[in-house]
């Protein structure tokens, strides 16, 4: 079965730290990628995307995520956090084709705290 | 433009009753897709609607249902409620499908007691 694997479910560190969460998907055919951010008592906001092209895609706030075909990862980095980045992150799938229609596939998310 | 509309944003229910929510997409995108969110098992597909033809299905009971209209706004209902069923349920609209990024509401947060 297709799937998304975060492997940290908590990532704390200190302000101005880099961090990086780990995603990791099983697919047999091409995929869309992406990572979500869930703040508190709201819905998922897309962070960005990857759906073909340069295998490096960034945000806006800074963030970026590398598509790793051969090793089926698309990790998310920023070299510098701040106290606001503090919110759950999703990484999730899409699967090219087929009966894959509107589904997107999750993993369990990863909760990042930064502390001052 | 206006986001994704979820409505209610809460909602109380007791054991055996039936809810419906709604969603109204962002306008001009013609696929919504709902997901069920609980802390045990994540996020988790229900199903997606396009042009008022659902096109894909999660693995969920038949007491999970849904429908759009031509407006491409969305409802779900469930029936029978049990426990298990409170969750916070999201829906996301987007223009095509798979292909394209999807955008959330805000959710509904529902309790089952």
């Amino acid at each position: 079965a297709q799937s998304v694997t975060q492997l940290d479910s908590q990532v704390p560190v200190f302000e101005e730290a880099p961090v990086e969460l780990r995603c990791n998907y099983s697919s047999s055919v091409s995929v869309y990628l992406f990572w979500y951010v869930q703040y508190p008592n709201q819905g998922l906001q897309l962070l960005l995307k990857y759906l073909s092209g340069s295998t490096l895609v960034e945000s806006i706030n800074g963030f970026e995520a590398e598509f790793n075909k051969s090793q089926t990862s698309f990790h998310l980095r920023k070299p510098s956090v701040h106290i606001s980045d503090t919110a759950e992150y999703f990484c999730a799938v899409s699967y090219a084709g087929g009966t894959s229609y509107g589904k997107l596939t999750f993993g369990q998310g990863t909760i990042l705290t930064v502390h001052p | 433009k206006a986001g994704v509309t979820q409505t209610p944003r809460y909602l109380i229910k007791t054991r055996g009753q039936q809810v419906t929510l709604s969603c109204s997409p962002i306008s001009g995108h013609r696929s919504v897709s709902w997901y069920q969110q609980t802390p045990g098992q994540g996020l988790q597909f229900l199903f997606e609607y396009f042009s008022e033809t659902q096109r894909n299905k999660g693995n969920f009971p038949g007491r999970f249902s849904g429908r759009q209209f031509s407006n491409s706004r969305s409802e779900m209902n469930v029936s029978t409620l049990e426990l298990g069923d409170s969750a916070l349920y999201l829906c996301a609209s987007s223009l095509a499908g798979h292909d394209t990024e999807a955008f959330f509401g805000q959710g509904t947060r529902l309790t089952v007691v």
